[in-house]
């Protein structure tokens, strides 16, 4: 079965920080780039960041550069996003997805970052 | 690249045809031939779907009554016959260019 399983989030305080891992299972997750989108509670969609097949290749959305790192391990079939200098607005259920193909045909079951003191 | 989709709940019968709209700010048609719009769908409390890939295709296990249409700037999505499980809401998303974008997604309600 084709799969993606989050995990990592939790509560943490503002400026506080937090990794993310994202398992694959079913595909070949080498193959595939990778991306982080999140949804603010009662909210839409927002991309956050993406990584290239082999690791060497990574973009961001504006407002998380210089705080968030996405990485992936090819060997565990996992991706990661390291969040620091975490912001109230960050608060959100975080989704990896596959873009295999440029889109984002696999997703995860998401899992929730609540920033907050 | 802002993506607008105008309307933001659309109640519809079951049966009825529905239809959902999206503009991008600047064309999304590639060098390559393609327009680089995607349509999702995410059910009451499930995640993202990917319906249709490159404005046009059906993505796996997709009914075929979805179907994606346009180019450049404009972009629709119908549901010929729309039944209850097709409620919840429409996003578009471009990735012609980062940052990738969605728009504010379009809520199909059934009656």
């Amino acid at each position: 079965e084709v799969q993606l399983v989050e995990s990592g989030g939790g509560l943490v305080q503002p400026g506080g920080s937090l990794r993310l891992s994202c398992g694959a299972s079913g595909f070949t997750f080498s193959s595939d780039w990778m991306s982080w989108v999140r949804q603010a509670p009662g909210k839409g969609l927002e991309w956050v960041a993406s990584i290239k097949r082999d690791g060497s290749e990574t973009s961001y959305v504006d407002s998380v550069k210089g705080r968030f790192t996405i990485s992936r391990d090819n060997a565990k079939n996992s991706l990661y996003l390291q969040m620091n200098s975490l912001r109230a607005e960050d608060t959100a259920v975080y989704y990896c997805a596959s873009s295999g193909g440029g889109s984002f045909d696999i997703w995860g079951q998401g899992t929730m970052v609540t920033v907050s003191s | 690249i802002v993506m607008t989709q105008s309307t933001h709940s659309l109640p519809v019968t079951p049966g009825e045809p529905a239809s959902i709209s999206c503009r991008s700010s600047q064309s999304l048609l590639h060098s390559n031939g393609y327009n680089q719009l995607d349509w999702y769908l995410q059910k009451p409390g499930q995640s993202p779907q990917l319906l249709i890939y490159l404005g046009s295709n059906r993505a796996s296990g997709v009914p075929d009554r979805f179907s994606g249409s346009g180019s450049g700037t404009d972009f629709t999505l119908k549901i010929t016959r729309v039944e209850a499980e097709d409620a919840g809401v429409y996003y578009c998303m471009q990735r012609l260019q980062i940052p990738i974008t969605f728009g504010q997604g379009t809520r199909l309600e059934i009656k």
